[in-house]
């Protein structure tokens, strides 16, 4: 079956610089991936999505990069201030009815 | 505008009792979903539905059954709790447009739930 995962599970970063937090995933057959963000005690948020069919994507202070070759999926946050701090998963989908998720990768902001 | 709504917030049951948890979305969005995370991993899809009157299985439907008979209500029940589904549970929502689903999940806001 799909997996996806993240390399790693923390990641600390100090205000104002740049994170990178990383995903792996299984099925090449999956041709949508969305990055969520979930505060603690709250549901995940949607942070942007990408088509397969596209291997960069910007919004606001965050990108996603596609690398279908090697199935890696990235978010890049630029100038990360404290209240980007959570948890952060990818998920991916073959079918748009069902989405498989990451474990997720905790961002740490340090003032 | 309340978008996903979970009841309850905070449950805890013993070992053998049943209960439902409610999912209620009044975005008119066809497509719901039960996820439970577990420390440690990911969202795990239990089961969903594409329509009223319409549920299928996911990743870990065992142990549960849901229901959809009302559009904007999606409800998971436990017939028998286990430990084993001592767990954050979330509902989402999305909505398919011409065919193909509006990929962005709404979640509610979760259901911790302790079974003894």
């Amino acid at each position: 079956g799909e997996s996806v995962g993240l390399h790693l599970p923390t990641l600390s970063v100090q205000e104002g610089d740049n994170s990178i937090i990383n995903c792996a995933y299984s099925n090449s057959a999956s041709d949508y991936f969305i990055w969520y963000k979930q505060e603690s005690g709250k549901g995940p948020q949607f942070i942007i999505d990408i088509r397969s069919n596209m291997d960069k994507r910007q919004g606001q202070r965050v990108t996603v990069l596609l690398n279908k070759t090697v199935k890696h999926l990235s978010l890049q946050i630029a100038a990360t201030q404290p209240g980007d701090s959570a948890v952060y998963f990818c998920a991916e989908t073959p079918n748009f009815n069902k989405f498989y998720f990451g474990s997720g990768t905790k961002l740490n902001v340090k003032p | 505008n309340a978008g996903v709504t979970q009841t309850p917030k905070f449950r805890v049951l013993k070992t053998g009792q049943s209960m439902t948890l409610l999912c209620a979305q009044d975005m008119n969005h066809e497509y719901m979903y039960w996820y439970r995370q577990d420390p440690g991993m990911g969202l795990r899809l239990i089961h969903y539905s594409v329509g009223e009157g319409t549920t299928a299985k996911g990743e870990v439907p065992d142990g549960y059954n849901v229901s959809r008979l009302k559009k904007q209500n999606f409800l998971l029940g436990l017939e028998s709790a286990a430990p084993s589904q001592t767990s954050v549970y979330f509902c989402a929502s999305s909505y398919p447009i011409g065919g193909v689903t509006n990929e962005k999940l709404f979640f509610g806001s979760g259901t911790q739930l302790s079974v003894l």
